[in-house]
Parts: C-alpha cells; structure tokens; sequence
C-alpha cells in the first residue's frame, strides 16, 4: 500500500524561529500532496495543496509568506512555518496519493508532527 | 450549514455491543466518501471507503444514503480496541479536497 512518511514527528521552537517538515511519498511519486492542521479535538482543516513544479495552492484564510511549501520533486513536499509564534502551536499532517487512486482508495497520511512553540 | 457534519458524542457502549454513526454532507454533487479512524495524538488512518451499493469489512459496515445526503458506519460486537475518532470525510465532486467532518469519539467500555 501506499506509504507516506512524514518527519519529525514532534519539534519544539522558539518564538521567532523557522521550522520545516518534510512529507514524503515512499514507494510512489505524488504530484500533489496536501497539508493539513488540526488542533486539539477539532477536525483536520485543509490548509494548503502542494503542487510538484508549481506554487501551492492556500486556502483562505491560510498565509502563504507564513507558511512556505515547497514540491521540488515528485516524492518530496516540504512545509516550513516561518516566524514560528505560539499561537502555530497544532499538529500538521500531510496525504498523498498514488496518481488517480485518492478519489476512489482514499488519501494516506503522514504520521504528523506536533509543533510547539514557545 | 457545515459541509460535513457529525455528532461529537462521545459514545459509550460496552463491550460487545453495536454502535452506529451518522454524518450529513451539504454538496449534493458529492461523489467520494469514506471513514477514517483516529487514535488519539495520532495521524488518521482509512477505515473503510463508502460505496453506493454499501459495503461490508468484518464488523464494520458502512452505508450512502444520496437522497437524504448522509453516510454512516455500523459497528458490530465492539471491542476496547475501536475506542478512537471515527472520521466522516466526503470529496466534493471535481476536486481532490478532502471535507473532514469533526469526529465521533467512541469509548467501548469493559
């Protein structure tokens, strides 16, 4: 099945600092990956659609200089949180999908990784 | 109207016993469906997807109802171990967005 690794699992920043997490797709290539946030007992929120050789694509309301993604390769999207405040403290989960199968065999997602800043 | 809508709950059922969930979805034009499960401070993993006709996995049963516009997941013979989140998630037609509905939390009790 489709596997998708997502890393670190867990980080602790400073306020202020930059912090990016990698979404990989290990045993297929990924055109697209999505970006997810979830913070403590509420549903995931969709906050971006990574795009491999083009811009993301953000949903409102969700800052694109804030959150920085990049889909250089085919099995590879990253997100960096940059100027990381307190209140971006929330698990960010990424899903991907072997080409054409998400619609039908759903999306797999990464393990997550629980960001806190302080 | 929140496009995918679920009771929070929490449910409590003990061991053993058979559980229900309901999830409405707004877009008519909907045409993926599926139930994840979530562990706690985990990531959610796909339980089962939803077909027209039904379908079945062991205990599990999940069920679309388009005229009425709701899916919803049987639980049969309840173990300690399906205590987590069940996920309701719909796909709006032409898009790759998945819509995730906020959870039902199950506690199967000994």
């Amino acid at each position: 099945g489709a596997v998708v690794s997502q890393h670190p699992s867990r980080v602790i920043c400073k306020s202020g600092t930059s912090v990016k997490i990698e979404c990989r797709s290990l045993d297929f290539q990924a055109t697209t990956m999505f970006w997810y946030r979830q913070f403590p007992k509420k549903s995931l929120m969709l906050m971006a659609t990574s795009n491999e050789g083009s811009k993301a694509t953000y949903e409102q309301g969700v800052e694109k200089d804030k959150f920085l993604i990049n889909h250089a390769s085919l099995t590879l999207s990253t997100l960096t949180v940059t100027s990381a405040h307190p209140e971006d403290s929330s698990f960010y989960i990424c899903s991907a999908s072997p080409p054409g199968q998400g619609d039908s065999y759903g999306y797999t997602f990464g393990s997550g990784t629980r960001l806190t800043v302080v | 109207r929140k496009e995918v809508e679920q009771d929070p709950g929490p449910f409590n059922v003990p061991e053993g016993a058979t559980v229900a969930f309901n999830c409405t979805y707004s877009n008519s034009a909907s045409q993926s469906f599926f139930w994840y499960r979530q562990d706690c401070r985990k990531e959610p993993k796909l339980l089962m997807s939803v077909y027209s006709s039904g379908n079945e996995d062991g205990r599990f049963t999940a069920q679309l109802n388009r005229a009425s516009q709701y899916i919803s997941l049987l639980i049969r013979d309840s173990k300690l171990s399906d205590s987590a989140t069940y996920l309701c998630v719909v796909n709006p037609s032409g898009t790759y967005k998945y819509i995730f509905g906020t959870g039902t939390r199950l506690k199967v009790l000994a």
